[in-house]
């Protein structure tokens, strides 16, 4: 069964600091893109970073960019996302996806099922 | 930056079409790919690489394209079809994936 379960969201100040993760499970990991897209409360999808089997092609959106880090555990089957100085906008539910082929022409085709994020004093 | 315009909502009848637009500059050399999130669920992609539809799929979905307008079509509309559909793009100049602002298909 083919599982992606993010985990360490919750409500932070402006400002703050969260690490998010992703545990995957029923797929080859190291063999995957991966990536964290967004959704703000009532909006759309947003694409956020992401990042190449071993780790050394990364890609961040340009709201991010400075500010998130995205990294990976081949061994333990984990994406994470640092995401630092969180600002009111970055409120959304967070997503792990697969990518299913190389940057410029996949699809997100596995989805987690997100992971709450509240920048809020 | 890359931009894909889609109309907001679209309303259809049971067992009627509804199509969907994404538009936007260079949908034309680059493969369009469209998800459907029903409501407090993840997406899920129904059409990838213009009009193949993946494994699970009902056939209802089909996906087209022409010139720099691509179109989700769904026939014999159900109610379990009502949903946001999103349309997705990689902006080649950055190599970022890019989405439409998505559509809400409410079924009448």
């Amino acid at each position: 069964q083919v599982h992606l379960v993010e985990s360490g969201g919750g409500l932070v100040k402006p400002g703050g600091s969260l690490r998010l993760s992703c545990a995957a499970s029923g797929f080859p990991f190291s063999d995957s893109y991966m990536s964290w897209i967004r959704q703000a409360p009532g909006k759309g999808l947003e694409w956020v970073s992401y990042i190449s089997l071993s780790g050394n092609v990364i890609f961040y959106a340009d709201s991010v960019r400075g500010r998130f880090t995205i990294s990976r555990e081949n061994a333990k089957k984990s994406l994470y996302l640092q995401m630092n100085s969180l600002r009111a906008e970055d409120t959304a539910l967070y997503y792990c996806a697969h990518l299913t082929s190389g940057v410029g022409e996949g699809t997100f085709d596995i989805w987690g099922q997100g992971t709450v994020v509240t920048v809020s004093s | 930056s890359f931009v894909l315009t889609q109309p907001p909502s679209v309303s259809v009848a049971p067992g009627k079409t509804a199509r969907i637009t994404c538009g936007g500059d260079n949908i034309g050399s680059n493969p369009v790919h469209w998800y459907q999130q029903r409501p407090g669920q993840a997406p899920v992609v129904v059409i990838h690489y213009d009009r193949d539809r993946p494994s699970g799929i009902p056939e209802r979905f089909s996906g087209s394209k022409s010139g720099n307008t691509a179109t989700l079509t769904i026939s014999r509309v159900e109610a379990g079809d009502e949903a946001d559909f999103y349309c997705q793009v990689w902006d080649s100049n950055t190599d970022h994936p890019v989405f439409g602002g998505g559509t809400k298909v409410t079924v009448l």
